[in-house]
């Protein structure tokens, strides 16, 4: 969906890097979320955020953190990258009334 | 309980004919299921949601049946083509206290055989 993107598309990193990963959206949504996609465990949520001055830890917030820099825009970063965050991460973003999210085209980030 | 999810991982129908994909939620207190198509490399995209005060909604070939009573999804994909080829995932926001979180379902690897 291009009214969802992310940069960069793909990313391989080394171990203790830090990275970090960006989300725009033009769709005029206030929430904006990451996931991350590994094999058979379907999309869990990292962080999400309600609107600019709202940051929420998600299921697997350990080793992430975000920022919410405008409405439009939302970054993930991996402070110090390891191995078993190799996946595929997602940006989605939702209207406050509505559950409905739209998702960006990912990026696939591997951390050798 | 046990959580969202997917009877069968991957599902093979010949084009033309209708698929069911099924999905079994755990949380009866959800109130908003969506199913989602994501092709291989690509993200999720939005196919059709659907309430729990009703029990069937349907889109462009697509229908969205939920069963409370057994709390079951399914989606069903009338003439089925090969662009329909994916993987589709169910989610549910009844697990995380609603406020727009949704919990997502494994997938089911749809293949369309020509």
């Amino acid at each position: 969906d291009a009214d969802v993107t992310q940069t960069p598309r793909n990313r391989i990193t080394k171990t203790g890097k830090r990275i970090m990963l960006e989300c725009s959206q033009t769709k005029g949504h206030d929430r904006m979320y990451w996931y991350r996609q590994d094999p058979g465990l379907g999309l869990r949520l990292i962080y999400y955020s309600f609107d600019v001055k709202d940051i929420n830890k998600g299921e697997i917030s350990d080793g992430y953190s975000v920022s919410r820099q405008a409405q439009a825009k939302f970054s993930l970063s991996l402070e110090s990258a390891i191995p078993n965050q190799t996946a595929l991460y997602f940006c989605a973003t939702s209207s406050y009334n509505t559950d409905t999210q739209y998702f960006g085209p990912g990026t696939r980030l591997t951390v050798l | 309980g046990e959580s969202v999810g997917l009877h069968l991982p991957t599902l093979s129908v010949q084009e033309g004919d209708n698929s069911i994909i099924n999905c079994a939620y755990s949380n009866s207190a959800s109130d908003y299921f969506i199913w989602y198509k994501q092709e291989s490399g690509k993200g999720p995209q939005f196919i059709i949601d659907i309430r729990s005060n009703m029990d069937k909604r349907q889109g462009q070939r697509v229908t969205v049946l939920l069963n409370k009573t057994v709390k079951h999804l399914s989606l069903q994909i009338a003439a089925t083509q090969p662009g329909d080829s994916a993987v589709y995932f169910c989610a549910e926001n009844g697990l995380t206290g609603g406020g727009n979180k949704l919990t997502f379902g494994t997938g089911t690897q749809l293949k369309v055989e020509l």
